[in-house]
């Protein structure tokens, strides 16, 4: 078993429309959690972190379940430029903070 | 601010040829450091890290090396590349908030092995 899973996609939806992502990670230890895009040829960034309790920016919805041990990404009224590859991310802690990166879900928005 | 600086950014090298790609932070001191790489359509792996000068960690058996000869400075290499090392490699340094760890990127080199 991966130990970041992503259903890769893509996720086709038009403009306005509310797309969700989810991501399981295998390792119950993990500390913590995070979301990064990714357009295409270029380096990954940062979106947002996930937290306990969910958390929320502007569109974008972020929410962690520890007992199910997955993870989620919402996104309100989606825009052409949110056309990229969303990477979910866990932390597993200790001294190096090694992070370990799902192979991505790819949206595509279209008129 | 912190910044990271990656070169260069696409490299096209014949099969056993050597490599060194190079990495260096600014801003920041004794930064943790990775090196990733992602292949076409699959998904970031972690190569190498390190927590400190001369200190690296592999993560997967391979035909690279890292090395760090200074803090803010993390080298790739190897001494003959093979067809399978082509990919896109990305340098990165980890901060921690206050929160939690985030990691931040390189821009990237992408290396095709021909």
């Amino acid at each position: 078993r991966k130990e970041v899973e992503q259903d890769p996609g893509p996720f086709n939806v038009p403009e306005g429309a509310t797309v969700a992502f989810n991501c399981t990670y295998s390792n119950s230890a993990s500390q913590s959690f995070f979301w990064y895009r990714q357009d295409c040829r270029k380096e990954p960034k940062l979106l947002m972190s996930v937290y306990s309790s969910g958390n929320e920016d502007g569109r974008f919805t972020a929410q962690l379940n520890r007992a199910s041990q997955y993870i989620s990404l919402l996104i309100r009224d989606s825009k052409l430029s949110d056309s990229a590859t969303y990477l979910c991310v866990v932390n597993k802690g200790g001294t190096a903070s090694k992070l370990t990166f799902g192979t991505g879900t790819r949206l595509q928005v279209t008129l | 601010s912190q910044t990271i600086h990656q070169w260069p950014a696409t490299l096209v090298q014949p099969v056993g040829s050597p490599l060194s790609l190079e990495c260096t932070v600014e801003g920041t001191s004794n930064p943790n450091l990775y090196w990733y790489r992602q292949a076409a359509g699959r998904g970031l792996q972690l190569l190498f890290y390190s927590v400190g000068i001369g200190q690296i960690s592999s993560e997967v058996p391979q035909n690279l090396s890292a090395s760090r000869p200074q803090d803010r400075q993390f080298i790739l290499s190897s001494k003959k590349l093979l067809l399978s090392d082509s990919g896109f490699y990305l340098c990165a340094w980890t901060a921690w908030t206050g929160i939690n760890t985030e990691a931040f990127f390189g821009q990237g080199t992408r290396l095709t092995v021909v």
